[in-house]
């Protein structure tokens, strides 16, 4: 079985940048996705298929992959971008989705 | 624009079963694009995948929970459901619906994205 590794917070200064990552072995064949999830509020696709960003995204969000670690990027943190993220990929199963434990974003 | 609404009971009795339905709008639960699935939320707590299942009928469950679950489709009304039977404090969750597209890129490299997903669904179990 495998497992998804978030750090548990990070912080970052209004506008300027921050990365999350995910790691885990199943990222070597698995592009992840990523959510964000404000408080009392169901979880946002941020970023699909490792880099790819749905319609009504800000451009100041990206995704990268390589190797077994996955990354969101945050360039020019805004105060409402401070919320939990989190990622996803799959177990060894196909079918078995695993999501990371989460990094809660604090924008000073 | 595609929504998903949850629905059912917010209190459950311990060794009871846990019930709840999704309602689809926007898209159909027969869309051979995507699988529907159950996602939970513990109080403070990071997600939890329960399972998904797909037209025709076939699903595929957390193995944690697979001996416990059961998925359903009801085409006519677009809805599909989850049973969680003997919960337990440990199932108090916010239970959420969500699409999910599974993608294969070739050579061995998949993805999932879940969107959109309901507004969630709190289930506490207590007597």
């Amino acid at each position: 079985s495998s497992e998804l590794t978030q750090d548990p917070a990070v912080s970052v200064a209004l506008g300027q940048t921050v990365r999350i990552t995910c790691q885990g072995d199943s990222l070597r064949s698995y592009h992840a996705s990523w959510y964000q999830q404000k408080p009392g509020q169901a979880p946002v696709l941020v970023i699909y298929g490792k880099d790819n960003r749905p319609s009504g995204i800000p451009d100041r969000f990206s995704g990268s992959g390589s190797g077994n670690t996955a990354s969101l990027t945050i360039a020019g943190a805004q105060a409402e971008d401070e919320a939990d993220y989190y990622c996803n990929s799959r177990d060894s199963n196909p079918h078995h989705v695993l999501f990371g434990g989460g990094t809660k974003v604090t924008v000073l | 624009q595609v929504q998903l609404q949850e629905s059912g009971p917010g209190l459950v009795k311990p060794s009871e079963t846990l019930s709840l339905t999704c309602t689809v709008s926007g898209d159909s639960v027969s869309s051979a694009d995507y699988y529907w699935s159950w996602i939970r939320q513990p109080p403070g707590k990071g997600l939890e995948y329960v399972g998904h299942i797909y037209s025709g009928g076939s699903t595929n469950y957390n193995p944690s929970l697979r001996s416990r679950v059961t998925m359903s489709l009801d085409t006519p009304k677009n809805q599909f459901s989850l049973k969680l039977t003997s919960v337990t404090a440990a199932d108090t969750a916010v239970y959420y619906c969500a699409r999910q597209r599974p993608f294969y890129y070739g050579s061995g490299t998949y993805s999932d994205w879940f969107d959109p997903w309901g507004q969630g669904n709190l289930v506490t179990v207590s007597s």
